[in-house]
């Protein structure tokens, strides 16, 4: 059984940095063609994809955020972790990370599972 | 950046077909994926490689894809199919991913 589960805070205030932990279970991000992904939600807004590792360490941003996302992994403690820089009130959301698996190309099923999501709000 | 472009809302009578649409320049090389997400929910992988259903999705979800646009068809739609529905598919260097606006549901 695969499941995810993300930690962090849930209150940042404005230029601080975020730093949140995608914990998961029932698989190994060094399997080819596995992928953990971060996303995030603002309240009544669209899904946004905001990076992507892979079992070979390709590592892919959202091109608008791309200089404020890095996103690593720790394989032995089955954890992804990204951080978002210089966090401003617009990125108040809720943030989900997902397993994607099988992409290596036809067949890959991207973000079938995901993580119940952890509300990030940004005031001072 | 690549965007995908959906109907903000479709709506429809209980056992009706539902069809939700996604404009996308690559769709023609890059295959659409659908998600579903009903009201304070995770998002669900309904549709994968345009066509293809995950084991558990009902028969009732289909997806379509012809030149730049992808369908997602719900046949036959039901009271708990209202939600949410993202496309998402990759630009034409198959290099970043998106997803669409999304569109509400509503069956009624």
């Amino acid at each position: 059984q695969i499941t995810l589960k993300e930690s962090g805070p849930k209150l940042v205030k404005p230029t601080q940095t975020l730093t949140l932990t995608c914990s998961f279970s029932g698989f190994s991000l060094s399997t080819t063609g596995v992928g953990v992904g971060w996303i995030r939600q603002s309240p009544g807004k669209a899904l946004e994809c905001l990076a992507l590792i892979y079992w070979n360490d390709d590592k892919r941003y959202r091109p608008s955020l791309k200089s404020r996302l890095t996103v690593t992994r720790d394989t032995s403690k089955n954890q992804v972790v990204l951080t978002m820089t210089d966090m401003d009130s617009v990125d108040t959301a809720k943030y989900y990370c997902t397993h994607s698996s099988n992409c290596t190309g036809a067949g890959c099923l991207p973000h079938q599972h995901w993580g119940q999501g952890i509300q990030v709000t940004v005031s001072s | 950046s690549y965007e995908l472009t959906q109907p903000p809302s479709v709506s429809v009578s209980p056992g009706q077909t539902a069809r939700i649409t996604c404009s996308g320049d690559a769709l023609p090389q890059r295959y659409a994926f659908w998600y579903q997400q009903k009201s304070g929910q995770a998002p669900v992988l309904v549709i994968f490689d345009d066509t293809k259903r995950p084991s558990g999705i009902p028969e009732r979800f289909s997806g379509s894809s012809s030149g730049t646009m992808a369908t997602l068809t719900i046949t036959g739609a039901q009271v708990d199919d209202e939600a949410d529905y993202y496309c998402y598919s990759t630009d034409s260097s198959n290099y970043h991913v998106v997803f669409g606006g999304g569109t509400k549901l509503t069956v009624l």
